[in-house]
C-alpha cells in the first residue's frame, strides 16, 4: 500500500539552529517525492519535488532535501531556521497516470527566539 | 497565474443544511483535485477531474458528496444533509499534465467548514 510516515509530529527548534524532518515512503513504483509547507488557515505551498536525477534537491526558502532509495526516505533539512519557518510541513509522494498525492500526516515546526 | 482561488473561506451550518463550495482553479490548468484535511491530519484526497470528466473518486466521498467541472474550467463540490463529521478544510488544487511526470499541484487557500 502506498503511504507516508512523518514520525515527529511536533518539533521545537531555536532560531539559527539546523533543522531536519523526517520522511519515509511506501510506493509500489517509482515515486515523486514532495514537501508542502502550510500556515495556519491556509493552503499548501510546494516547497520542492523529486522525480529522478540528483538525490539532493533545492527548493525555496533555502530548503533542501534528500532521497535515499534504500532507506525510502526523503528527509528536508535547513542549516539555519527562521521564525518565519514555523509552520506545518508536510511530505506526500505521487506518481503513476492521476498524479495524485499521498499525505503524511504532518509536522508541527516551532522556532524559539 | 492568480493561483487556484476557493470560495467561501469559512462556512458555518447546520446539521442537516447543504453546502456548496467552489473551486477556481489556474486558467491553463487541466487537472484540479478536490481534498480534505482535519485537524491534526494531512490532506486526505476526494476526487480529480481532468477536464470536465471526473476521473477517480476515493471512498471518503460518500454519496452525499457530489462534484462537478462543468466546461473543465472552475468546479464546484457539494455536501447534502451535512454531518459534524464533515466539519474539515477543503482544500482545491489544480496541475497542468503533458508538462511532464509528476507536475506538482498548486493548492487554494481552502474553505473551512463547520457544522453545528
Amino acid at each position: 500500500a502506498q503511504s507516508v510516515t512523518q514520525p515527529d509530529i511536533h518539533i521545537t527548534v531555536s532560531e539559527g539552529a539546523s533543522l531536519e524532518l523526517r520522511c519515509n515512503y511506501s510506493y509500489g513504483a517509482t515515486p515523486y517525492l514532495f514537501w508542502y509547507v502550510q500556515s495556519p488557515g491556509q493552503g499548501l505551498q510546494l516547497l520542492l519535488k523529486y522525480f529522478s536525477g540528483d538525490t539532493l534537491v533545492q527548493g525555496i526558502k533555502g530548503f533542501e532535501a534528500e532521497f535515499k532509495r534504500s532507506q525510502s526516505s526523503f528527509n528536508l533539512r535547513k542549516p539555519s531556521v527562521h521564525w518565519s519557518d514555523a509552520a506545518e510541513y508536510f511530505c506526500a509522494v505521487g506518481g503513476g497516470a492521476t498524479n495524485k498525492l499521498i499525505f503524511g500526516t504532518g509536522t508541527l515546526l516551532a522556532v524559539q527566539p | 497565474d492568480t493561483g487556484v482561488s476557493q470560495n467561501p473561506r469559512h462556512k458555518i451550518t447546520k446539521r442537516g443544511q447543504n453546502v456548496t463550495f467552489r473551486c477556481d482553479p489556474i486558467s491553463e490548468h487541466n487537472r484540479l483535485y478536490w481534498y480534505r484535511q482535519t485537524l491534526g491530519q494531512g490532506p486526505e484526497f476526494l476526487t480529480y477531474f481532468q477536464n470536465e470528466a471526473q476521473l477517480e473518486k476515493s471512498r471518503l466521498l460518500s454519496d452525499r458528496f457530489s462534484a462537478e467541472r462543468p466546461k473543465g474550467s472552475f468546479s464546484t463540490l457539494e455536501i447534502q444533509r451535512t454531518e459534524q463529521g464533515d466539519s474539515a478544510m477543503y482544500l482545491c488544487a489544480s496541475s497542468l499534465t503533458g508538462t511532464g511526470v509528476g507536475s506538482p499541484l498548486h493548492f487554494g487557500n481552502g474553505t473551512r467548514l463547520t457544522v453545528t
